[in-house]
C-alpha cells in the first residue's frame, strides 16, 4: 500500500467549475499537509499548507484536513482555465523535512 | 531572483554513459533535495542534503551519488545510465523551520536509450 494515494485523473471542467481533488494516507504521524500545483514541463510550486486538521481558505482556493479519516481536500471555487496543472498532495510528519508525495491530478478547465 | 536553477534542461544518454546533472540554489538554503517524476508516479526522493558535507539517501538512490561541497550546490551523478533511470528530474531546497516550503528547479528531462 502506498503510503499517499492520489486519484491520477485526468479531471477535466468547466471553466466557473468548483474542482475537487484529494488524497488519502496511510502514516497517521503526518501532521502537515501542503498542496503543489504543478504547471507543465515546470517545476511544482507551493499552492497551501496546514497544520493538523481543519480548513483553510486562500482566495479561490480551499483546503481541507480530516485526520481521523486520513483524507485531505482541495477545492478549487470558480475554476478558470489558468487553473489547468497537475495537482500534488504532499505531507510530513512534525520535524521532519522530507515530504511524501501523492502521485498528481491533472486538471484541464475548458473555457 | 534565480532561485533553484538546473542544467541541462534535456538531455540524451545512451546505455552505460555517465553524467551529472547540477543544481543551484541561491537562496543560502541549508536543505537541498533530488528527485524523480515518472508519469503517474508523483515525486520520488533519490537523495537529500541537510548541509554542506552531509547528504543522505531517498527512496530511490541505487544508481545515483549525490555530493554537497556548499551551500548552493547540489550535483546529482548518474553512473552506467539505464533505461529505468529515464524519467524528469527534480531539485529543491529548502529553509530550516518546522514548516518549510520546497522551492523547486524547472527539471532535466533524461532519456536513456
Amino acid at each position: 500500500q502506498k503510503e499517499v494515494e492520489q486519484d491520477p485523473g485526468p479531471l477535466s471542467v468547466p471553466e466557473g467549475a468548483i474542482v475537487s481533488l484529494n488524497c488519502t494516507y496511510s502514516n497517521s504521524a503526518f501532521q502537515y499537509f501542503m498542496w503543489y500545483r504543478q504547471y507543465s514541463r515546470k517545476g511544482p510550486e507551493l499552492l497551501m499548507y496546514t497544520y493538523s486538521s481543519g480548513n483553510k481558505e486562500d482566495g479561490r482556493f480551499t483546503a481541507q484536513v480530516d485526520k481521523s479519516s486520513k483524507y485531505i481536500s482541495l477545492f478549487i471555487r470558480d475554476s478558470q482555465p489558468s487553473d489547468s496543472a497537475t495537482y500534488l498532495c504532499a505531507m510530513t510528519k512534525r520535524n521532519d523535512y522530507k515530504l511524501s508525495f501523492g502521485a498528481g491530478t491533472t486538471v484541464t478547465v475548458r473555457a | 531572483n534565480a532561485g533553484v536553477t538546473q542544467t541541462p534542461k534535456f538531455r540524451i544518454l545512451k546505455i552505460g554513459q555517465s553524467m551529472t546533472l547540477q543544481c543551484t540554489q541561491d537562496m543560502n538554503h541549508n536543505y537541498m533535495y533530488w528527485y524523480r517524476q515518472d508519469p503517474g508516479m508523483g515525486l520520488k526522493l533519490i537523495y537529500y542534503s541537510v548541509g554542506a558535507g552531509i547528504t543522505d539517501k531517498g527512496e530511490v538512490p541505487n544508481g545515483y551519488n549525490v555530493s554537497r561541497s556548499t551551500t548552493e550546490d547540489f550535483p546529482l551523478r548518474l553512473e552506467l545510465a539505464a533505461p529505468s533511470q529515464t524519467s524528469v528530474y527534480f531539485c529543491a531546497s529548502s529553509s530550516t523551520g518546522e514548516v518549510s516550503e520546497q522551492y523547486f528547479g524547472p527539471g532535466t528531462r533524461l532519456t536513456v536509450t
